[in-house]
């Protein structure tokens, strides 16, 4: 079967720097998602990784292992906005989007 | 104003009723989907429409129905609403291909009793 696995939930600190892990099994890949969610709001688009490495957007960085089955968000300079849920979806082989349950981040002064 | 909207954002329903959710959008996407969101599962998909005369269904169709009125207007109904369909709603557009982000509602609430 298909699987994405993320942590429940992770405290950090603010100004501090957080990595959210993602590990995906699925049938094919064919790219990685990360998208940010604020309780009782729409996921919004963060990210998008199809080849390995990283790529830095701002104080958000995504990073993709395609031969590990592995992704990470890193956060820096946390603050107190950033206190949200974090999606990962993958994009499998017939191009259907698999989600994550999603990693609660809690963010502390 | 919102890029997609959805109606109602709250409904609260007895098991058996039908029950229609309503999505537009104004970004001119094509694509169209809809998913439902439970605590500690991922977003799961119902139903998803390319274009006004394509309807697919997702992972989890039954019972529901969707219909694709316009480019603009994608809803989701409930023939006879069941408790376990309890759940947050989200509507999403997607501008062409795959690879593209999704845009999503705001949600819509729906608690079944």
């Amino acid at each position: 079967g298909q699987n994405i696995d993320q942590p429940t939930e992770m405290t950090a600190t603010e100004g501090a720097i957080v990595q959210i892990n993602c590990t995906y099994q699925t049938s094919g890949f064919n790219g990685l998602f990360w998208y940010q969610q604020h309780a009782g709001e729409a996921p919004t688009f963060l990210s998008y990784n199809v080849l390995d490495g990283l790529e830095e957007k701002g104080r958000f960085s995504s990073f993709l292992s395609r031969s590990k089955g592995y992704s990470y968000l890193l956060l820096k300079e946390l603050q107190m906005k950033d206190s949200a849920s974090y999606l990962c979806a993958v994009l499998d082989s017939n191009y259907q989007l698999i989600w994550g349950a999603g990693t609660k981040l809690i963010i502390k002064p | 104003d919102a890029d997609v909207t959805q109606t109602p954002r709250n409904r609260i329903t007895k098991t058996g009723k039908r029950i229609m959710l309503e999505c537009s959008q104004t970004k001119g996407h094509d694509r169209m989907y809809w998913y439902r969101q439970d605590p500690g599962l991922g977003l799961r998909l119902i139903y998803y429409s390319f274009d006004v005369k394509d309807i697919n269904k997702g992972e989890i169709s039954d019972g529901y129905s969707v219909s694709r009125q316009a480019q603009a207007k994608f809803s989701l109904s409930l023939e006879s609403a069941i408790p376990n369909q309890t759940a947050l709603y989200f509507c999403a557009t997607q501008i062409g291909g795959e690879v593209d982000e999704q845009f999503f509602g705001p949600g819509t609430r729906l608690t079944v009793l």
